[in-house]
């Protein structure tokens, strides 16, 4: 069964920068695996901020950035806004017609 | 405007059935593969279940193989999860989502599999 890794929780200041990672139980992510991003706050649908890797959706931010670290998925936000106090999510697609999500992202702006 | 909206959720008991509808509108429904999606309460999200645009490519989860079905009628421009035998594990919200695999630009294909738009999920509960 594959398993996506992300970071419970992290803490950013106002204005600071935060990197999300995004991993596999067995083996790397790459841009093969078409990672894409998804904030959540509660009570709301997700909204989709990045996919294929680096692209992002319509509308959001600059501050919001794709990349491959590694042998993982990234994002970073830089310059943190109070409202990007929310949840985040990764998927990867892994063929076939089959996602799978990562155990989600708390990052608290304060 | 591009929309989902997901209907048929409720309280089930444990066992039953329930099928969930969610209809597409502002865009060419029978052009996109879509997925379902669900969240159980304070939980993270979980892909469920997934369908190509002429049926011919169908996928579960593990967790809901051979309980849950999905399909979809392009006519009407709706989406469906028919959830059998449900189980207490099977509380969620569930939201469908459409995904845009690829796009043709520039004389290729850029592949991209994102779940680009959400409607605001059903709530489906099983308890006794």
């Amino acid at each position: 069964q594959t398993v996506v890794t992300q970071e419970p929780s992290f803490s950013v200041s106002p204005g600071g920068t935060v990197t999300i990672t995004c991993g596999l139980s067995s083996g790397s992510v790459s841009t093969r695996s078409y990672p894409s991003w998804y904030q959540q706050t509660p009570g709301q649908a997700p909204r989709t901020l990045i996919y294929s890797t680096n692209i992002r959706s319509s509308g959001v931010p600059d501050r919001f950035s794709g990349s491959i670290l590694g042998n993982k998925a990234a994002l970073t936000i830089t310059g943190a806004q109070a409202d990007d106090e929310s949840h985040y999510y990764c998927v990867l697609y892994l063929g076939s017609g089959t996602w799978v999500f990562g155990g989600g992202t708390k990052v608290t702006v304060l | 405007e591009v929309q989902l909206v997901e209907s048929g959720g409720g309280l089930v008991k444990p066992g039953g059935s329930l099928r969930l509808s969610c209809a597409a509108s502002g865009f060419t429904f029978s052009s996109y593969y879509m997925n379902w999606v669900r969240q159980a309460p304070g939980k993270g999200l979980e892909w469920v279940s997934s369908i190509s645009s002429r049926s011919d490519d169908i996928n579960y989860a593990d967790s809901v193989k051979g309980r849950f079905t999905i399909s979809r009628d392009n006519a009407k421009n709706s989406l469906y999860l028919e959830m059998n035998s449900l189980r207490a594990e099977d509380t969620a919200v569930y939201f469908c989502a459409r995904v845009e695999i690829s796009r043709y630009s520039s004389g290729w294909y850029n592949y991209y599999f994102v779940m680009d738009v959400w409607g605001q999920g059903t709530t489906v509960t099983v308890s006794s």
